[in-house]
């Protein structure tokens, strides 16, 4: 089964910079494109970014392009999110997802990374 | 960008009874490729979503089959054929035909 462990939330102050990560394990993760997607506390889903199997293409929302970077280590099996001049609208769950944009799905037992923007 | 508007926003259910959840696009999700990109998920409070439906009407793996999935174009239907309280939560509707959004959910509890 699908198993995709997020870590490296917490509080920042605004203008400040966070790394998520994301652990996979369960499937072969060197083929599959892999996103974030937020959530915002009591709010409905929002994709932020992906990147596709070997790292060489990235995507991202409006909302956060020229402020956050997608890469991955394939040799680690893991995904991450570099963060930087967070602001307030960005606080939110963070969750990691395999898939790009027609086969996305979440793993089994994550519950995401939460980031939290205030002074 | 391709808006997702579901309906209804809250669903009280009764145990055993049939329910459904309608998912609208503001434009086709029917893909050059012949494909469309609709996919249901669930979440329970404090989960991850968990994928239910890919391509409109692929149940995933595990998924009980009273879930079922239907529609095409701009129109599209998730419907729960007897509810269990398990089933209790928000679901979301996403396209990933033209880029990627998610409908606003719909959350279903027990009456």
């Amino acid at each position: 089964e699908v198993q995709l462990v997020e870590s490296g939330g917490g509080l920042v102050q605004p203008g400040g910079s966070l790394r998520l990560s994301c652990a996979a394990s369960g499937f072969t993760f060197s083929g599959f494109y892999m996103t974030w997607v937020r959530q915002s506390p009591g709010k409905g889903l929002e994709w932020v970014a992906n990147i596709n199997q070997d790292g060489s293409e990235e995507y991202y929302a409006d909302s956060v392009k020229g402020r956050f970077t997608i890469s991955r280590d394939n040799a680690k099996n893991s995904l991450y999110l570099q963060m930087n001049s967070l602001r307030a609208e960005d606080t939110a769950l963070y969750y990691c997802a395999r898939g790009g944009t027609m086969d996305l799905c979440f793993g089994e037992g994550g519950q995401g990374t939460l980031v939290t923007v205030s002074a | 960008d391709v808006v997702m508007t579901q309906s209804p926003l809250s669903l009280p259910v009764t145990l055993g009874q049939p329910a459904s959840i309608s998912c609208r696009s503001s434009q086709s999700l029917e893909h050059r490729d012949g494909n469309t990109y609709l996919i249901w998920f669930h979440q329970r409070p404090g989960q991850s979503p968990r994928r239910l439906i890919y391509k409109v009407s692929n149940r995933d793996s595990g998924v009980p089959d009273r879930f079922s999935g239907s529609g095409s174009g701009t129109d599209f239907t998730l419907q729960i054929s007897r509810v269990e309280a398990d089933d209790v939560g928000v679901y979301y509707c996403m396209q990933g035909t033209h880029w990627v959004t998610f409908g606003g959910g719909t959350k279903v509890e027990i009456k």
